[in-house]
């Protein structure tokens, strides 16, 4: 079965622009989540979708949004980008239902770097 | 005080060794508790999770101490293939929260 795709793999971005990156989840998945992961440091929470609904917010500016769509696909979208945006952005998967739906699986992860 | 510490090494140990990771979190609330290795400049990979009872996986074991609010890898007769970084991580409000990771534990094993 396929993992968790993200695109684009890389991007590079100049400050002040935007922009959105893309996640499919694991086949049967209804919950996303994306994360930040700046060098050295563990990945941060930054927002988590259940069935096109939002279900939690990390402690992120308002220049992040994201949405889920009816396929369970997702977008992280990142307005006004600033420096220190540069990372790499996770996004993971979680199965529906009971004790399982609380482990996330990870994607590749799409590298940001801002100039 | 971090939600979640670990030490982050590099820990240097000779292959074959008995190597040992700790991880303290400050949430008494947290539900569930996973180790994660992530390779350098990959995604994490889910290693293993922890629940109260503890969990073995071959080589590995991972033990959880609520009490304490310590949980604990424990990685035996260690492989050149288990160098890699190892995140602690704790899941909050049952998704709601998001994954709260550590920093990571660095660790070498050298031949």
């Amino acid at each position: 079965d396929a993992g968790v795709t993200q695109s684009p793999t890389h991007l590079i971005k100049t400050r002040g622009q935007h922009v959105t990156l893309r996640c499919s989840p694991i086949s049967g998945h209804k919950s996303v989540s994306w994360y930040q992961q700046v060098l050295g440091q563990g990945p941060q929470f930054i927002f988590q979708y259940y069935e096109k609904e939002e279900r939690g917010r990390g402690n992120f500016p308002d220049r992040f949004s994201a949405r889920q769509f009816p396929n369970y696909s997702s977008e992280l979208n990142v307005n006004a980008l600033l420096l220190g945006d540069s990372a790499l952005y996770l996004c993971a998967s979680s199965p529906p239902g009971g004790r399982v739906a609380d482990t996330q699986y990870f994607g590749p992860g799409t590298r940001l770097t801002v100039l | 005080r971090k939600e979640v510490e670990q030490d982050p090494g590099p820990f240097n140990v000779p292959e074959g060794a008995t190597v040992a990771f700790n991880c303290t979190y400050s949430n008494s609330a947290s539900q569930s508790f996973f180790w994660y290795r992530q390779d350098c400049r990959k995604e994490p990979k889910l290693l293993m999770s922890v629940y109260s009872s503890g969990n073995e996986d071959g080589r590995f074991t991972a033990q959880l101490n609520r009490a304490s609010q310590y949980i604990s890898l424990l990685i035996r007769d260690s492989k050149l293939s288990d160098s890699a970084t190892y995140l602690c991580v704790v899941n909050g409000r049952g998704g709601a929260d998001g994954l709260t990771f550590g920093k990571g534990t660095h660790l070498i094993i050298q031949p």
